[in-house]
């Protein structure tokens, strides 16, 4: 079965800094998707990527999947107390039965 | 619906309770998940549905949590006899086509007392 490996697991920035979230998978991804969750509630679909080399950017978030599409990264640039929350990447099973998800990264942005 | 509602959002059960949760998807929506997750990890796979057909129950943990789609819209998570490490999180899922973007509830937090 596939995992997913996510780094770090907790992340304290000062708001206005960049950070890095990192997703590795023990198997080629073939969908991969990055969800935000607030604490008690549903996740918010962030971005999707499918191809080696994909980079997508929606507002100051940015996802790249490596070329090996065995990796995965969330890029914050001038980070808002507003990207607080727990971020989760999601991996498809190619068959669009399931997603097997990371553990989490916590992020907090300090005023 | 405009998108996946759960219901309820709050159930506190005491050890050897049945509960039932239930989810309604998105109109229309062919596939329908269930997710497990417990504080501070990430969701874990329970079963899925495509219409009314659960064509993958692997990831129930016992013989005590029973899921339905009768008719291939609304879907319920029976869980029989609680206990405490049933306490998570249960979220819900809809996509259409299969795999085409997963649309989650707000979840249902079982806490088992």
């Amino acid at each position: 079965s596939q995992e997913l490996e996510q780094s770090p697991q907790s992340l304290i920035v000062q708001e206005g800094k960049n950070l890095t979230i990192n997703c590795t998978s023990s198997k080629t991804l073939y969908g991969l998707y990055w969800y935000k969750q607030k604490y008690g509630e549903g996740l918010i679909f962030l971005m999707m990527l499918q191809k080696g080399g994909e980079e997508k950017s929606h507002e100051k978030i940015t996802a790249k999947l490596d070329e090996k599409k065995q990796q995965s990264s969330l890029h914050i640039t001038a980070s808002q107390p507003s990207h607080a929350g727990i971020y989760l990447c999601g991996a498809d099973d190619n068959a669009g039965n399931m997603l097997t998800f990371g553990g989490g990264t916590r992020l907090m942005v300090k005023p | 619906g405009a998108g996946v509602s759960q219901s309820p959002r709050y159930k506190v059960a005491k050890r050897g309770q049945d509960v039932a949760l239930r989810c309604d998807p998105i109109s229309g929506h062919v596939s329908l998940f269930w997710y497990q997750q417990a504080l501070g990890q990430g969701p874990e796979f329970l079963t899925y549905f495509q219409n009314e057909a659960q064509l993958d129950k692997s990831g129930l943990p016992s013989d005590r949590f029973f899921a339905e789609r009768p008719e291939g819209s609304v879907s319920t998570l029976k869980i029989q006899r609680t206990q405490q490490e049933d306490s998570a999180v249960y979220l819900c899922a809809s996509s259409d086509p299969p795999g085409y973007g997963y649309t989650f509830g707000s979840g249902t937090r079982l806490t088992v007392v």
